[in-house]
């Protein structure tokens, strides 16, 4: 079956660095993504990885090791804004489709 | 990118009736994807719909509750038929814009919230 796992919620105080990670268990991988949604809102894409590594975009980074079937999504200089759900989602084959995992909802105290 | 519209945004039904989503996108697209979300939960991928063929469905989601049309390249409908209380969640449509294997950029629709009575 498939399962990614992710912490339900995460607090943060605003200008602080946070991590979120993700585990998965797929029937097959070809990159993992990152999503976030604001309340109210719909989805909005922040990352893919498809490769092992880090990818970088402003304050955002997040991380793929396909050996460990983990990730990482790194935001720097949290800002109040910030505070949202953040989902990672799994792309199984060549397909766009995309599975995503339960979400991680982020707080940012001031 | 992609700027995707959906009709309604919001509706209230009766049980026993069935509703129409529709998901116009403003470039042409091969798959489109349908999701429901619960509030406070994740997204839940309901069927994938290709352009020319039937609409492909993931366990637990069956074409005569969630039939699809897709008629063209940048239009899609969802109907959720003979709803019950069980069916209010927020429906999304999404696409992607084919990137290849680096990338998956997934664009979705701003949702129909559904309450059904």
């Amino acid at each position: 079956g498939q399962s990614l796992e992710q912490p339900s919620e995460v607090t943060a105080v605003e200008g602080a660095i946070v991590q979120i990670n993700c585990t998965y268990q797929t029937s097959g991988f070809y990159g993992l993504s990152w999503y976030q949604q604001h309340d109210g809102g719909a989805p909005t894409f922040l990352s893919y990885n498809a490769l092992d590594g880090l990818e970088e975009t402003g304050r955002f980074s997040s991380f793929l090791s396909r050996s460990d079937s983990y990730g990482y999504l790194l935001l720097q200089e949290l800002q109040m804004k910030d505070s949202a759900s953040y989902f990672c989602a799994v792309r199984e084959d060549r397909d766009d489709k995309i599975i995503f995992g339960k979400g991680t909802r982020l707080h940012i105290l001031p | 990118s992609a700027v995707i519209s959906q009709k309604p945004s919001r509706d209230i039904c009766q049980r026993g009736t069935s509703l129409t989503i529709q998901c116009q996108v403003d470039s042409q697209v091969t798959m489109m994807f349908w999701y429901r979300q619960q509030p406070g939960q994740s997204l839940t991928l309901i069927a994938t719909a290709n352009q020319g063929s039937e609409a492909t469905y993931e366990s637990g989601f069956v074409i005569d509750k969630f039939p699809i049309s897709r008629p063209n390249l940048t239009f899609s409908t969802l109907t959720v038929s003979n709803m019950s209380p069980e069916d209010s969640s927020i429906y999304l449509c999404s696409v992607g814009l084919a990137g290849g294997l680096t990338s998956n950029e997934q664009f979705f629709g701003p949702g129909t919230r559904l309450t059904v009575l």
